[in-house]
C-alpha cells in the first residue's frame, strides 16, 4: 500500500514567486493534514481536511497560504507570494475517517521549500 | 491548550547501551501520545502511540514508551541502542477532549556512537 506522497520533494524559488505543493494521502483516508517545520523550529499544524471540507484551518499563518482538496482526494497548498520566512519543510499527513484522536496519523516525506 | 516539552535537544549514547528520550506533556483532559522519528532528509515515521490501557507501549524497531500520568511523561526507551537509531525524535500529543491536531515537541537529536 502506498504511503502519503508529496510533490515536489524539493523546491527553490525566489521571494515573491508562487509555489504549489501537492499531497496524495493514503487511499481511503478521509482526514488530510498539513504541517510545517520552519527554520528548525517546532512542527506546527496548518490545517485539517475531512474529505473535501476544511475542518480546522486555525494554523494557517496568513492569507498568502491557500489549501484545497479537490473531490476529497489529493490536496494542494499554494504559497503566493512566497516570503523568506516560508522556507522550511511542509509535511502532509493522513488518517482514516471517524478520527477520534487516537487514530495514527501517517506523514509523507515532506516538501522542502527554500525561498531565496 | 495542549503542549509538549522535550527537554533535551541532543542525546548521545554508546551503541549497545540503553537509551531514553524524554517527553512531558500538558493537556486539559486525557492525552493521546505519539512518538515519531525523522531520519536525515526523510519524512516523519510513526513509532508508537499510547491511547489507553497498558502504560508500557511497544512499537517499531524495538522501541517502547512508558506513559506516566502522575508525572505527565511519555519517555521513549530502547534496551540496546543501534547506530542506525541515530535520528531526530519527536513526541506529540492530542487532547482526547478537544483539539484534533497533533502538537509536537521541539525534537531530540539522538546520536548513537559506535
Amino acid at each position: 500500500e502506498a504511503g502519503v506522497t508529496q510533490f515536489p520533494s524539493h523546491s527553490v524559488i525566489e521571494k515573491g514567486q508562487t509555489v504549489t505543493l501537492r499531497c496524495d494521502p493514503i487511499s481511503g483516508h478521509d482526514n488530510l493534514y498539513w504541517y510545517r517545520r520552519v527554520m528548525g523550529k517546532e512542527i506546527k499544524f496548518l490545517l485539517h481536511f475531512v474529505k473535501e471540507s476544511k475542518q480546522d484551518e486555525s494554523g494557517m499563518p496568513n492569507n498568502r497560504f491557500l489549501a484545497e482538496r479537490t473531490g476529497g482526494t489529493y490536496s494542494t497548498l499554494k504559497v503566493q507570494p512566497a516570503e523568506l520566512e516560508d522556507s522550511g519543510v511542509y509535511f502532509c499527513a493522513s488518517s482514516t475517517g471517524g478520527d477520534r484522536g487516537g487514530n495514527t496519523i501517517y506523514f509523507g516525506e515532506g516538501s522542502w521549500l527554500t525561498v531565496v | 491548550a495542549q503542549s509538549v516539552a522535550q527537554p533535551e535537544d541532543q542525546v548521545n549514547v554508546a551503541e549497545g547501551n540503553p537509551l531514553t528520550v524524554k517527553c512531558t506533556y500538558s493537556v486539559s483532559g486525557n492525552p493521546y501520545l505519539f512518538w515519531y522519528v525523522q531520519y536525515p532528509n526523510r519524512g516523519l515515521q510513526f513509532l508508537l502511540k499510547y491511547i489507553t490501557g497498558d502504560n508500557l507501549v511497544k512499537g517499531s524497531y524495538g522501541f517502547e514508551a512508558e506513559f506516566n500520568k502522575s508525572q505527565t511523561s511519555f519517555h521513549l526507551k530502547k534496551p540496546s541502542a543501534l547506530v542506525s537509531d541515530s535520528a531526530l525524535y519527536f513526541c506529540a500529543v492530542r487532547d482526547k477532549g478537544s483539539a484534533r491536531q497533533l502538537t509536537f515537541g521541539s525534537g531530540t537529536q539522538l546520536t548513537v556512537l559506535p
